[in-house]
């Protein structure tokens, strides 16, 4: 069975750098989430998306946007990176809101 | 804003013995879920709760649903090597909807053979 895909797995990028995540949910899911995850902490809840508008936002910093396209993939722009950006990034999909999760492998973005 | 906490946050068990993870929300929840997250992956979903006192058993696993909906528990009984990972009990901010999950602080298991 189809999966949520994340790209890229693994990222290098320099402070004030731009990063861009991108997120394929699982076809036919409407909602997208994306979560942070530090070393040895919890996932942190950034943004949500249902039917490719934003639903909920969370600790998301103001240098990042996320939106969801047309196909219903959704992308997450870093901009003016810092070290402490420095995360496992997770996105995950859902049929409808409060329905099981599904979570992408993640995207380790190391910044420099 | 809403705080979900988790107790303990490590434990170490010999292979065979019971493991309980206690999660404990500031707000009432409509729902809960459990994830279980292995060193390196990614959280992966075992179990929504919605009813209140609500018990669910997946084999050596049971989770239950506070009277109260606001604490839940999981049990595993008889703990395996391939039960090691931290395990986050995720529920919905109610303040804001059901798109919006709050993790945990999550409970990491260690399994000594």
């Amino acid at each position: 069975a189809a999966g949520v895909i994340q790209s890229p797995r693994h990222l290098i990028k320099e402070k004030r750098e731009t990063a861009t995540l991108k997120c394929y949910p699982i076809p036919r899911h409407d909602t997208v989430y994306w979560y942070q995850q530090g070393p040895g902490q919890d996932p942190q809840f950034l943004i949500s998306f249902y039917e490719k508008m934003q639903s909920d936002k969370g600790s998301i910093p103001d240098r990042f946007s996320a939106q969801q396209f047309s196909d219903y993939h959704s992308e997450l722009n870093m901009s003016s990176l810092e070290l402490g950006d420095s995360a496992l990034y997770f996105c995950a999909s859902s049929d409808d809101a409060g329905q099981e999760a599904f979570f992408g492998q993640g995207t380790r973005l190391t910044v420099v | 804003g809403q705080q979900v906490m988790q107790i303990p946050q490590y434990q170490h068990v010999q292979e065979g013995e019971d493991f309980t993870t206690y999660c404990n929300s500031s707000t009432t929840l409509s729902n809960i879920q459990w994830y279980k997250q292995r060193p390196g992956g990614h959280p992966v979903f075992l179990i929504q709760l919605v009813k209140s006192g609500e018990v669910k058993k997946q084999k050596r696993l049971t989770f239950q649903f506070g009277e109260a909906k606001k604490n839940s528990s999981l049990h595993i009984t008889a703990t395996q090597t391939t039960d090691v990972g931290t395990y986050f009990c995720a529920g919905p901010d109610g303040t804001s909807g059901t798109y919006k999950y709050i993790f945990g602080t999550g409970t990491r298991l260690k399994v000594l053979a």
